[in-house]
């Protein structure tokens, strides 16, 4: 079975705390994602990577900040944690052979309140 | 960039009937791919059923069809047979051919009522 692993379900931290939120994954995915999922705003993009030690900001990376040392880790880190980061994370992985639909398989979020 | 706009925030089935969600999306390129992922609730998404634009058959997924529109950029969920366990959070999302970047919908919360 595939699948992708993120670390902590659900965390509280308090403002201005770095916060890491790890995902792992086992299907040797080039591409992973991290996206943000609020009500009403579906999921946003915040950083992606098609490679170890590369990494492309999404459509909200303001705030974050990713690392991807081995190629079935992907981390999300908030150096410096706000009130408004509070939400669930997803993370997301996926193959790269042009011309398949590159599925995204999606890990069971990490839900983070910041205080 | 694509967009995804799906204009139901909640919708409501009763069980065994059928339903369908909407969904429609911007873009400029011919090839790409479209989704249905589910999200029940506290529990991960998942994939109902894609859709590769070059094709112009509906794809079909046991009790889930869509209805792709290419030239109005239409890709409509079909529930039918509506089950309890259907219930859940619904998203579009589009892909393009070449790229690896997903755009989602906000999203389709489905109640099932027994």
């Amino acid at each position: 079975d595939v699948k992708v692993t993120q670390s902590s379900r659900y965390l509280v931290k308090r403002t201005g705390e770095k916060v890491f939120l790890e995902c792992v994954q086992d299907m040797d995915h080039e591409n992973m994602f991290w996206y943000r999922q609020d009500p009403g705003l579906g999921l946003r993009l915040i950083y992606f990577s098609y490679d170890v030690k590369m990494k492309e900001k999404g459509d909200i990376p303001e705030g974050y900040s990713v690392s991807r040392e081995k190629k079935e880790r992907f981390s999300l880190i908030l150096e410096s944690a706000s009130t408004n980061q509070t939400s669930m994370y997803l993370c997301a992985s996926s193959g790269s052979d042009r011309g398949s639909s590159g599925e995204l398989f999606f890990g069971e979020g990490s839900r983070l309140t910041v205080l | 960039a694509q967009t995804v706009t799906q204009s139901q925030p909640e919708m409501s089935v009763q069980e065994a009937e059928t339903v369908t969600l909407s969904c429609t999306y911007d873009t400029s390129e011919s090839d790409y791919y479209l989704f249905w992922y589910k999200q029940p609730p506290s529990r991960q998404m998942i994939l109902v059923i894609r859709q590769e634009a070059y094709k112009q058959q509906n794809a079909t997924e046991n009790r889930f069809s869509v209805n792709f529109q290419k030239a109005a950029k239409s890709f409509s969920l079909k529930i039918s047979d509506s089950q309890l366990g259907d219930a859940a959070m619904y998203f579009c999302a589009y892909r393009g051919y070449n790229f690896n970047k997903f755009y989602f919908g906000s999203g389709t919360k489905l109640n099932v009522k027994p």
